[in-house]
């Protein structure tokens, strides 16, 4: 099955750029979502089809993908970005196609 | 505005079977694929289950003996029946909607916690 690696946590100060990974075998060639979890919440989309933002997600938020890494970019971190954030993809290749990384903590310091 | 809400047993005893439903309200049920997704205490996001818009299911591989969903269109309902659980299956679990084309995650409800334990 598809497997999408995420480094466990990034830490960036306040106004710096945040950028978390996410690895897989060609992941380039797929649709990669990006979302957002708070602590107690329920996920929420910031970021579908490697670089497309959902109404409502600030321009701060971003993304890209290419060979074998997919990106979000976060400009300007707040204080408020701090959450985890999960990669996924869909893949009709695995057993069961919704695909998710294994989660990368923002921390803003 | 789609909204999602998973209901059921906060606690469940080991080796019964747990039973969640996700009520759909706000927009169609029909033509969108669903999921449900459960997460451990401090731990990722799983996907355990999947059913298409036209009802073909895909279960993850290490429950696939266990697992079973479904939807009813005309309650609205998306259904998930877990059997024989244990402490393992303690988690939040979610339900979701796929958005048709590319697939991701658009609408998420809540969820809810699911405590296995005697």
């Amino acid at each position: 099955s598809y497997v999408l690696t995420q480094s466990p946590s990034v830490s960036v100060a306040p106004g710096q750029t945040a950028r978390i990974t996410c690895g897989g075998n060609n992941i380039g060639t797929k649709s990669v979502h990006w979302y957002q979890q708070k602590p107690g919440q329920a996920p929420v989309l910031v970021v579908h089809d490697d670089s497309a933002r959902p109404s409502g997600i600030p321009e701060r938020f971003s993304g890209s993908n290419s060979g074998n890494t997919a990106t979000l970019t976060i400009s300007r971190v707040e204080a408020g970005d701090e959450a985890d954030y999960y990669c996924q993809v869909w893949d009709t290749s695995s057993d069961h196609p919704v695909v998710f990384g294994g989660g990368a903590k923002l921390t803003v310091l | 505005q789609v909204q999602l809400q998973e209901s059921g047993p906060g606690l469940v005893k080991p080796s019964e079977t747990l039973s969640l439903t996700c009520n759909v309200s706000g927009g169609s049920i029909s033509g969108y694929d669903w999921t449900w997704i459960r997460q451990p205490p401090g731990k990722g996001l799983e996907s355990i289950a999947h059913i298409s818009y036209i009802g073909s299911t895909n279960y993850s591989p290490s429950l696939r003996s266990r697992v079973a969903i479904s939807l009813d269109r005309t309650k609205y309902q998306l259904s998930l029946k877990l059997s024989s659980v244990t402490a393992a299956d303690t988690a939040v679990y979610y339900c979701a909607r796929l958005e048709y084309g590319h697939y991701s995650l658009d609408y998420w409800g809540q969820g809810t916690l699911v405590t296995v334990s005697s």
